[in-house]
């Protein structure tokens, strides 16, 4: 089984651009979740969708962050303009059903720095 | 806010020494305490979890324990190997809300 597949795995950048994460959840999983992590703040849940629809998105840090899920197969998490403290490890997540007990899968991340 | 607090920050164990990680959580909704492990480069991955209903979850050298009274649980590694060095996150979770601990970072000395 293929897992949560994320691209692009690294990524540099200048301040001011656009970037943009992408994420494959695993087949037939119903909920996506978006999570940084960084030294300094852990793992942070950004945002979460079920069956397509943002539930949560308390977790991000501002406008400049934004995040699409246009069908189960498929999720973006965009940051426009891009600033130095985004640099961190970006990881896209599944899981199958609500409710306790739900494993949650993790992809490899996407390294991102911003210079 | 910061709702899973973990400690230590890093541990350093001898090989075939116990590895002792703990948690505490503010939330009482929360259900589900699962443990993940990180290797560097990867993603986290879940190594074994524990719902309040229960005090102990054991699985080879790995034990959970849970004090639902004090908000508090903890990871035991037995007899540590080096292979166990890694980053370990605690999280707990009401429903698909998961919420991380900061992590500790395991060294097994051989």
């Amino acid at each position: 089984d293929a897992g949560v597949i994320q691209s692009p795995r690294h990524e540099v950048t200048e301040m001011g651009q656009e970037v943009t994460l992408r994420c494959k959840p695993i087949s037939g999983h119903n909920s996506l979740f978006w999570y940084r992590q960084t030294m300094m703040r852990g793992l942070e849940l950004l945002i979460y969708f079920n069956n397509n629809v943002p539930i949560d998105d308390s977790g991000m840090p501002e406008d400049r962050f934004s995040a699409k899920m246009p069908n189960a197969s498929f999720s973006t998490l965009k940051i426009q303009p891009s600033e130095p403290r985004d640099s961190a490890v970006y990881f896209c997540a599944s899981s199958f059903g609500t409710g306790p007990g739900n494993t949650i899968y993790f992809g490899e991340g996407s390294w991102l720095t911003v210079v | 806010q910061q709702q899973v607090k973990q400690s230590p920050q890093s541990l350093i164990v001898q090989k075939g020494g116990i590895s002792i990680i703990n948690c505490a959580y503010e939330n009482t909704a929360f259900d589900y305490f699962p443990w993940y492990q990180q290797f560097p480069g990867k993603g986290p991955a879940l190594l074994i979890a524990i719902r309040p209903d229960v005090s102990e979850k054991k699985e080879g050298r790995f034990t959970i324990s849970f004090n639902k009274s004090a908000k508090q649980f903890s990871l035991h590694i037995m007899d540590s190997q080096p292979g166990d060095s890694a980053t370990y996150f605690c999280a707990a979770s009401n429903n698909n809300d998961m919420r991380f601990g900061a992590g500790t970072r395991l060294t097994v000395k051989p």
